[in-house]
């Protein structure tokens, strides 16, 4: 079974500092999440990736299959960023496994 | 992409009592399933609800205590059943796609347990 490491589990920063949350996994993945989950509990996907690098607006997201290892970068933090970001890995056809989660708190 | 509506957001339950929980998706999906996360955990896979066949049930997790319905392609239940405080948690669906791999999650479901 994958293993999910994130890091940092909490984080606090400053709006509009760069923000980095870190994934690694020990097994080879068909496809990587990262998600938002906000206070009442909802989860929203944020992106999928299988390589390379995806943005949405502030968001960034990279992988690098060989090391077994994602990112999501967040630029100019808001605090409405304010969530816990999940990452969840998929082996072919078998049900996600997730991470923890990194709690972001971005203060004024 | 997939809409998922997922009742109710929250509820205070006695001990003893039952929980069910209902997901309703705006289009037909092959297989959906359900997640228990604890307070400060990660989600856990309870179970995998195919439409027409019984659930598979994660180790750990036993059909008496979550029984899980599937009606159709579009709509999944989930009891939690003989409720205590350490059944308190945050309980979502969630659905795959045939040939879409991006997860789609309900708002969740927030249960305390009195």
């Amino acid at each position: 079974k994958n293993e999910v490491e994130q890091s940092p589990q909490n984080l606090t920063a400053q709006e509009g500092e760069f923000i980095t949350i870190n994934c690694s996994y020990s097994v080879g993945i068909s496809a990587l999440h990262w998600l938002q989950q906000h206070p009442g509990g909802g989860i929203v996907s944020l992106f999928m990736l299988s390589s390379g690098k995806k943005k949405h607006g502030r968001l960034i997201a990279t992988i690098n299959i060989q090391e077994k290892h994602s990112s999501l970068h967040i630029t100019a933090s808001h605090p409405r960023d304010s969530a816990v970001y999940i990452c969840a890995v998929r082996s072919g056809n078998t049900p996600l496994v997730f991470g923890k989660g990194t709690r972001l708190s971005v203060i004024a | 992409s997939a809409v998922i509506s997922q009742k109710p957001s929250r509820d205070i339950c006695q001990r003893g009592t039952s929980l069910t929980i209902q997901c309703q998706v705006d289009s037909q999906v092959t297989m959906m399933f359900w997640y228990r996360q604890q307070p400060g955990q990660s989600l856990t896979l309870i179970a995998t609800a195919n439409q027409g066949s019984e659930a598979t049930y994660e180790s750990g997790f036993v059909i008496d205590k979550f029984p899980i319905s599937r009606p159709n392609l579009t709509f999944s239940t989930l009891t939690v059943s003989n409720l205590s405080p350490e059944d308190s948690s945050i309980y979502l669906c969630s659905v795959d796609r045939t040939g879409v791999t991006e997860a789609f999650f309900g708002q969740g479901t927030r249960l305390t347990v009195v």
